[in-house]
């Protein structure tokens, strides 16, 4: 089956300090997959995507690269934010054309 | 391009009553999908409609069910409330059944005592 796997949250950083959240997943063929942030308040926006193994997505100075030998999609940002914090999703999109998503990391920065 | 407007934003309900939400998608869109979102569980898919049609459904009981119109809005209900349902409901168009991107809409927080 298809499912997405990500680290639980809650995360608190400092302003400048370097992110990562860890996402796994499953799936059957080879999906896309995706990167959501989520504001309080507000719906989900797509931060950055990839659509086939050693892509890697970057947007905002978030990067993520496509790993289909550890089936990982690992979040990252070499420096956060206090604007940064919301809540963040990974997702897949499955050869069928559905979308399956994490259970979502809360991150919280500290200025 | 306006996006994707979700209303009620806020609905407080009882058990047993039914609730209506709406959607509409961004213009020139044809596919909404519904989600689900509690914490813990993270968002799960309801259904999926493109031309009126219901093209995908998740795993949910039939108290929950939708529609498309001919204009692409859609409509979700669920009926006989269950504390269990109160959760925000997430409503996401693309340009086509099965198209590379959602854009979501800010949902629906629905609370049933």
């Amino acid at each position: 089956g298809n499912s997405v796997t990500q680290m639980e949250g809650p995360v608190t950083l400092s302003e400048e300090a370097f992110l990562t959240i860890n996402c796994t997943y499953t799936a059957t063929g080879y999906p896309s997959l995706f990167w959501y942030v989520q504001y309080p308040g507000e719906g989900l926006q797509l931060l950055l995507k990839a659509t086939k193994a050693d892509d890697k997505g970057s947007n905002k100075g978030f990067e993520a690269t496509y790993r289909k030998e550890t089936t990982s999609f690992h979040l990252e940002k070499g420096s956060v934010q206090v604007s940064d914090s919301a809540v963040y999703f990974c997702a897949l999109r499955n050869t069928g054309n559905q979308f399956y998503f994490g259970t979502g990391t809360s991150l919280t920065v500290i200025p | 391009k306006a996006g994707v407007t979700q209303t009620p934003r806020y609905l407080i309900k009882t058990r047993g009553q039914q609730v209506t939400l709406s959607c509409s998608p961004i213009s020139g869109h044809r596919s909404v999908s519904w989600y689900q979102q509690t914490p813990g569980q993270g968002l799960q898919f309801l259904f999926e409609y493109f031309s009126e049609t219901q093209r995908n459904k998740g795993n949910f009981p039939g108290r929950f069910s939708g529609r498309q119109f001919s204009n692409s809005r859609s409509e979700m209900n669920v009926s006989t409330l269950e504390l269990g349902d109160s959760a925000l409901y997430l409503c996401a168009s693309r340009p086509v059944a099965g198209g590379p991107e959602q854009f979501f809409g800010p949902g629906t927080r629905l609370t049933v005592l």
